[in-house]
C-alpha cells in the first residue's frame, strides 16, 4: 500500500490567497484526521471524519477553514483567505474502522507558508 | 479533561547510552497508550502501544510500560543510535471520544 497521500508537500502563498491541501487516506480506513503543527502549538487536531462524516470540527481555528470528504478516497482542506499565521506544516492521518482511536497512519505533510 | 504531559527537550545524548522520556497522563477510565516518532521531514509513525495497565509495549529497542498507579508511560531504551534522532509524542487515546491525546513531543538529539 502507498500510504497516505498528500500533495502538495510544499505549498507557497501570499496573504489573501485561497489555499486547497489533498489528502488520500489509505484504502479500506473510515477515519480521517487533519492535523496541523507547528513550533508553537505543536500538534493539533484540526477536524475528523468517520465513514466521510465530519464528526468532531472543534479544532478548526476560524471560519476561514473547512474541510470536506466526497467519498472514502479523498479529503480537501481550504484555507479561504489565508493569512500569515496560518503557516505550518499539515498532516492527514486515516485509521482503520477495527482500530477506531488506536494507530494512525500519518501523511507526509503539507508545509504551508504563507507571505 | 484527558491530557499528557511530558518531559521538555531536546534531549541531547552520546550514541550508546541509556535513553529515558518520562510521560504522565490524566485521564477518565481506562486509556490506551502510545509512542509516536517523527523523523525529520515525515508524518508521525506509531512506535509502541499499551492497552492496559501493566502492559509493555515495544519495538526497535524501545520499551514502555503502562503504570496505571503512576499515571506514566516512560519511554526507554538501553542503547540509542544515531538514528533514533528524532521527535517524540505520547498520547493517549480516550474512548469517550475517537481522539489522540498528543503530548508536545521531545526532540531526542544523538551524537556519533
Amino acid at each position: 500500500d502507498a500510504g497516505v497521500i498528500q500533495s502538495p508537500r510544499h505549498e507557497v502563498t501570499e496573504m489573501g490567497q485561497e489555499v486547497t491541501l489533498r489528502c488520500k487516506p489509505i484504502s479500506g480506513h473510515d477515519y480521517l484526521f487533519w492535523y496541523r503543527q507547528t513550533m508553537m502549538r505543536g500538534l493539533e487536531l484540526l477536524i475528523y471524519f468517520n465513514n466521510n462524516v465530519p464528526i468532531d470540527d472543534s479544532g478548526m481555528p476560524e471560519d476561514r477553514f473547512s474541510a470536506k470528504m466526497p467519498n472514502a478516497s479523498f479529503s480537501t482542506l481550504k484555507i479561504q483567505p489565508s493569512e500569515p499565521r496560518d503557516s505550518a506544516v499539515y498532516f492527514c492521518a486515516s485509521s482503520p474502522r477495527t482500530s477506531g482511536v488506536d494507530e494512525q497512519f500519518f501523511g507526509p505533510g503539507t508545509r504551508l507558508t504563507v507571505l | 479533561g484527558n491530557s499528557v504531559t511530558q518531559m521538555e527537550g531536546p534531549v541531547t545524548l552520546s550514541e550508546e547510552a541509556f535513553l529515558t522520556i518520562n510521560c504522565t497522563y490524566t485521564a477518565t477510565g481506562y486509556p490506551s497508550l502510545f509512542w509516536y516518532v517523527q523523523y525529520p521531514g515525515e508524518g508521525l509513525q506509531l512506535l509502541l502501544k499499551a492497552t492496559k495497565a501493566d502492559d509493555k509495549g515495544s519495538n526497535k529497542g524501545f520499551e514502555a510500560t503502562y503504570r496505571k498507579e503512576t499515571t506514566s508511560f516512560h519511554l526507554e531504551k538501553g542503547s540509542v543510535q544515531v538514528s533514533d534522532s528524532a521527535v517524540y509524542f505520547c498520547a493517549l487515546s480516550s474512548w469517550a471520544t475517537d481522539k489522540l491525546i498528543f503530548g508536545t513531543g521531545t526532540r531526542l538529539q544523538v551524537f556519533p
